[in-house]
């Protein structure tokens, strides 16, 4: 079965420092990754998959097969960072079958 | 464009009774999802649809209908509501070309909070 772990409900950081979200999974075969975020009374929107190698809002995140994670990372915090984050994972080409991590609340501390 | 809508916006409900959350999307995509999300958990998909007149159950369909008579609107209907049904409820849809063979964009609804007293 296909599994998303967050381990860590909350992390806060300071202002300027560098942010990782952890995501580790479990999938048979290659799947496709998704970060997304959820912002203050906003609604949740998707922040990049790793098919796309892209950086969105300084954000990365690097696909580990060897060691089934997919953490998204930022060298220097901004405060319109703080949200809920949620990595999740599917198989290639549909989502009909992805599945949710439960979710990172990041707190930049001005 | 409003993207995708729901309503309503919050609702209580009591045991038994039965209610339809509703879902519009106005980007002409050809799926559309039924998530819910508990307090603390990811999302969970109760139903999608791959087009008008097409439906599927998701990982957790049990208690809960679809229908899809038009691209654009994609109801929710409880039928009998259960306390085990409060949580909040979001609507997404995506256009995805047949054959595709990596994920779109999917793009979601405000959400609707649910309690069932």
């Amino acid at each position: 079965a296909q599994r998303v772990t967050q381990p860590e409900k909350l992390l806060s950081v300071f202002k300027g420092a560098p942010v990782e979200l952890k995501c580790n999974y479990s999938y048979s075969g290659s799947p496709e990754l998704f970060w997304y975020v959820q912002y203050s009374r906003q609604r949740l929107q998707l922040l990049l998959r790793h098919i796309s190698r892209e950086s969105i809002k300084g954000f990365t995140a690097d696909l580990n097969k060897g060691e089934t994670s997919f953490h998204l990372k930022k060298p220097f915090a901004q405060e319109e960072d703080s949200a809920m984050y949620y990595c999740a994972l599917g198989p290639p080409g549909g989502y009909q079958k992805v599945t949710f991590g439960t979710g990172t609340k990041l707190q930049v501390i001005p | 464009n409003a993207g995708v809508t729901q309503t309503p916006k919050f609702r209580i409900l009591k045991i038994g009774q039965s209610m339809t959350l509703q879902c519009t999307q106005d980007m002409n995509h050809n799926y559309m999802y039924w998530y819910r999300q508990d307090p603390g958990m990811g999302l969970k998909l109760i139903y999608y649809s791959v087009g008008a007149g097409i439906t599927d159950k998701g990982e957790v369909p049990n208690g809960y209908n679809v229908s899809r008579s038009t691209t654009e609107d994609f109801p929710l209907r409880l039928e009998l509501a259960a306390p085990s049904q409060t949580s909040v409820y979001f609507c997404a849809s995506s256009y995805r070309v047949a054959g595709a063979s990596s994920s779109d964009t999917q793009y979601f609804g405000p959400g609707t909070r649910l309690t069932v007293l």
